[in-house]
């Protein structure tokens, strides 16, 4: 119940084309769900986040869906460049309207190769 | 305004060692959390402490490793007698509310010889 799935664990997309990166969780508490990238050597950085009140969120090229009977979530990512090419990682969370919990709950990771 | 800082950046023991993780959250953030990831997964909620107060520790292997985050001073993550599952990249996050944190460092990568 805990865990969030992500798919696919690597892709390749051609430059200027759409970067699709799915994940699913079960346990209906998580109220908060962003995506990080990370580059190799360095820390996740937050890209885009959404809460379940809104069914898409967008952020420049980057843009969440969010299916809440479906337990769905996605990230597009419009005109991929070369540069995005990183890891990408959902996650998800609860309690972040003045619960106690807050800790992030990460799917395994979807490697991203943009080719020029 | 200085993001989360971590160090050492990479540490080496041998098995049987000590490894200290320093974590000094972002300027206002009093809230601290850790993750390790191990290659090729995505990171695993180790602890999250607030100054002086672990709060929430369900993450924490019970022996060897304990975590501390003092009223002054950095966060600090500590391994006692480590062996090789040990390595991995150890994260910490910061937050200025309760709630999840979303400033990640740059990471500690430990290898354990």
């Amino acid at each position: 119940q805990q865990q969030v799935k992500q798919s696919p664990q690597s892709l390749i997309v051609q430059k200027g084309g759409i970067s699709i990166i799915n994940c699913a969780y079960e346990n209906t508490a998580f109220d908060y769900f962003p995506w990080y990238q990370q580059f190799p050597g360095k820390g996740p950085a937050l890209l885009i986040a959404i809460r379940p009140d809104v069914s898409e969120k967008k952020e420049g090229r980057f843009t969440i869906s969010f299916n809440k009977s479906a337990k769905q979530f996605s990230l597009h990512i419009m005109d991929s460049q070369p540069g995005d090419s990183a890891t990408y990682f959902c996650a998800a969370s609860w309690g972040n309207y003045g619960g106690s919990q807050g800790n992030l709950i990460f799917g395994k990771g979807t490697k991203l190769s943009v080719k020029p | 305004n200085a993001g989360v800082m971590q160090n050492p950046r990479h540490l080496v023991r041998r098995r049987g060692q000590e490894a200290r993780l320093r974590c000094s959250p972002m300027k206002g953030h009093s809230h601290v959390y850790w993750y390790r990831q191990l290659p090729e997964e995505g990171l695993k909620f180790m602890v999250y402490l607030q100054k002086e107060n672990i709060i929430d520790e369900s993450g924490m292997p019970k022996e060897r490793f304990s975590a501390e985050f003092p009223k002054e001073g950095p966060s600090i993550l500590r391994i006692q007698q480590v062996v090789r599952g040990d390595s991995a990249a150890y994260f910490c996050a910061s937050s200025p509310i309760m709630g999840q944190g979303d400033y990640f460092g740059p990471g500690t990568r430990l290898t354990v010889l």
